[in-house]
């Protein structure tokens, strides 16, 4: 079956670093995608990982390990801004549907 | 350069009605799916249109159905609405041979009374 486990909700400080993590499993695997989406708003495109390793842009970076299938989000010097909701995404086969987790609702606070 | 554009924003509809959902994919995008979003969920994939044709399909019933046009846009329409049908719908856009991102409209949000 399909199945992608993130945490429900998590806080942090501003300033800090926070890590979000997702495990998959999937019956294909063609990429893991992270989206944030603010409340009542459309998911906006973090980063891609397809193969092994961490990714980084500005102060996202996301990893992702393929044989564990494990990937982690990984936010620095917070601002209450990224208060969201952080979706993990799997797309199950080229060309296909991404598979979304429930998604990990990080509140930031002063 | 035009996102995705989706209409209308907001609609409210009774048990057993019908509702049609209009998607414009990003500027140069030839492939729209469709996604489902209850609250406090993750999206859900409905199905997948290219080249006019449903290419994928999720596990809803067939009350869902959706069409494509020659211009790549896209409409989704929900027949004998059921009050879980509420939800956010999604429109996501993307280029067909790119292995990137899906690129999300900002959602219609239905209620069914």
């Amino acid at each position: 079956g399909q199945n992608i486990d993130q945490p429900t909700e998590m806080t942090a400080t501003e300033g800090a670093i926070v890590q979000i993590n997702c495990t998959y499993q999937t019956s294909g695997f063609n990429g893991l995608f992270w989206y944030q989406q603010h409340a009542g708003e459309a998911p906006t495109f973090l980063s891609y990982n397809v193969l092994d390793g961490l990714e980084e842009k500005g102060r996202f970076s996301s990893f992702l390990s393929r044989s564990k299938g494990y990937s982690y989000l990984l936010l620095k010097e917070l601002q209450m801004k990224d208060s969201a909701s952080y979706l993990c995404a799997v797309r199950d086969e080229s060309q296909g549907n991404l598979i979304f987790g429930k998604g990990t609702k990080l509140s930031v606070k002063p | 350069d035009a996102g995705v554009t989706q209409s209308p924003t907001h609609l409210i509809k009774t048990r057993g009605q019908q509702v049609t959902l209009r998607c414009s994919p990003k500027s140069g995008h030839d492939t729209v799916s469709w996604y489902q979003q209850a609250l406090g969920q993750g999206p859900q994939f409905i199905f997948q249109y290219y080249e006019e044709e449903e290419r994928q399909r999720g596990n809803f019933p067939d009350r869902f159905s959706g069409h494509q046009f020659p211009n790549y846009s896209s409409e989704l329409n929900v027949n004998a609405l059921l009050l879980g049908d509420s939800a956010l719908y999604l429109c996501a856009s993307s280029l067909r041979g790119s292995l990137y991102e899906q690129y999300f409209g900002p959602g219609t949000r239905l209620t069914v009374t």
